[in-house]
């Protein structure tokens, strides 16, 4: 089945700084690749998500790119402030036999010190 | 902007017990999920259910676990028998086409 690495595990940023937090995808057939902010004990709440008939999506401060052909999915976010500090968790949709399943990665623990 | 809730947000209990945990998607969503985060992981998918069914189950979900959409607005997972391993937080989401998934708050179970 599908499976999504992560990493790193944790970053540190100065304020006004980028973050940039990679993920690789193990299913050719995945095709749709969300983003997740989850504040410390909150939902996580979707900010950003791509189809793999794109190569990049922007919003604001926050874009995420697609490598299908390296089956790797990025999350960066520009002009850090502190209240980007959580966790961010990649996903990818496994679509085999119809799945809408989520299959995410283990977290990136972002800190933004100001 | 409409979301997901969740009752209760904390449930402790013994193990051995049941516990129905109880969420309220999206109005006009078809699809509902349950997925559960062990502290400090990531999370997991449990369950999916569309049209009344169960469409997609992952290994966790088991004989002990169940799920209901006892009438037009809420979604249950029932833990049959807990053990000290269900312990985690449990996020239901739903969706009006497979994705986007929106969650819900969560409910932190907590089997003593």
């Amino acid at each position: 089945g599908e499976n999504v690495e992560q990493h790193p595990s944790t970053l540190s940023v100065q304020e006004g700084d980028s973050a940039v937090i990679k993920c690789t995808y193990s299913d050719s057939a995945s095709n749709y690749f969300p983003w997740y902010k989850q504040e410390l004990g909150k939902r996580p709440q979707l900010i950003i998500d791509i189809r793999s008939n794109v190569g990049e999506k922007k919003d604001q401060r926050i874009a995420v790119t697609l490598n299908k052909t390296a089956k790797h999915f990025s999350l960066h976010i520009t002009e850090t402030q502190p209240e980007d500090s959580a966790v961010y968790f990649c996903a990818a949709r496994a679509i085999q036999g119809g799945s809408e399943k989520l299959v995410f990665g283990k977290g990136t623990k972002l800190t933004v010190n100001p | 902007e409409p979301e997901v809730t969740q009752t209760p947000s904390h449930q402790v209990t013994q193990m051995g017990q049941e516990v129905i945990l109880r969420c309220v998607p999206i109005s006009n969503h078809l699809y509902f999920y349950w997925y559960r985060q062990i502290l400090g992981q990531k999370v997991e998918f449990l369950v999916s259910f569309y049209n009344n069914e169960i469409s997609e189950k992952s290994e966790i979900f088991d004989d002990q676990f169940s799920v209901e959409r006892p009438d037009g607005s809420n979604f249950t997972l029932k833990i049959r028998s807990t053990k000290l391993e269900d312990s985690a937080m449990y996020f239901c989401a739903s969706s009006d086409v497979a994705v986007p998934q929106y969650f819900g708050p969560g409910t932190r179970l907590l089997v003593l």
